[in-house]
């Protein structure tokens, strides 16, 4: 069971346009919320967090935005750089229950920023 | 660079051979990783050390052993493997396994696992 969802698979933007990466989840006790970016051949490379306490994260060229209430989060990145192109992770975890340490990623979006 | 080392990078193993991965980092992080991602999946957690000791086993089967001698190092001992254990096994460490307070995970490059 997909606890953690990227329904869109692709997004494709021109370079200096806004890209929204979206994410939405099912666990209410989630309390974490991550943005991973991953290069072929790569690790996945943290981006930016968000706690359950805020509803919105600001670092640079990227925000990520909360929405609890609709379990919904979103990754924005304002210029888009062909840099930025890459597959994108959500991930979730949470403190409570026997999930300790555990991350719940999504299936990723690839991201493509032409010029 | 990656702050978390990975070796090897490549890896072909027959269905008899034994091999080992290798992690290592030198963050003082006290929560390492194994993860496995096969191609256009999320990676899929294997194993979680915490403070030197296992605290998860995702019902990984025995021909996967973690091992973690000491806080900077974590290995995976690999025996009678599948072709379909072939995959991208990434590392990761954290400075806790607590998800409020930790530091997000930093990730290895991985070791591109093929088996024949």
């Amino acid at each position: 069971d997909q606890q953690v969802k990227q329904n869109s698979p692709s997004l494709s933007v021109q370079e200096g346009r806004i890209s929204i990466l979206n994410c939405d989840y099912t666990n209410s006790m989630f309390d974490y919320f991550l943005w991973y970016k991953k290069y072929p051949a790569e690790g996945p490379t943290f981006l930016i967090s968000i706690s359950s306490i805020k509803d919105k994260n600001e670092d640079g060229r990227f925000t990520v935005f909360l929405n609890k209430s609709a379990k919904h989060l979103s990754l924005h990145i304002v210029p888009s750089q062909p840099g930025d192109s890459a597959v994108y992770f959500c991930a979730a975890s949470t403190d409570r229950g026997s999930t300790l340490g555990r991350l719940y990623f999504g299936r990723g979006t690839q991201l493509t920023v032409w010029p | 660079d990656t702050e978390v080392t990975q070796t090897p990078k490549h890896l072909v193993m027959g269905m008899t051979n034994k091999k080992s991965l290798k992690c290592e980092q030198h963050m003082g992080h006290r929560a390492m990783y194994w993860y496995k991602q096969k191609a256009k999946k999320p990676p899929e957690l294997m194993f979680v050390y915490s403070y030197e000791k296992l605290s998860i086993n995702e019902s990984v089967p025995s021909r996967f052993s973690p091992e973690c001698p000491n806080s900077s190092l974590l290995n995976l001992h690999l025996h009678a493997l599948q072709p379909e254990d072939s995959a991208l096994y990434l590392c990761a460490s954290s400075q806790v396994a607590m998800a409020v307070t930790a530091t997000p995970l930093h990730f290895g490059n991985g070791t591109r696992l093929t088996v024949t």
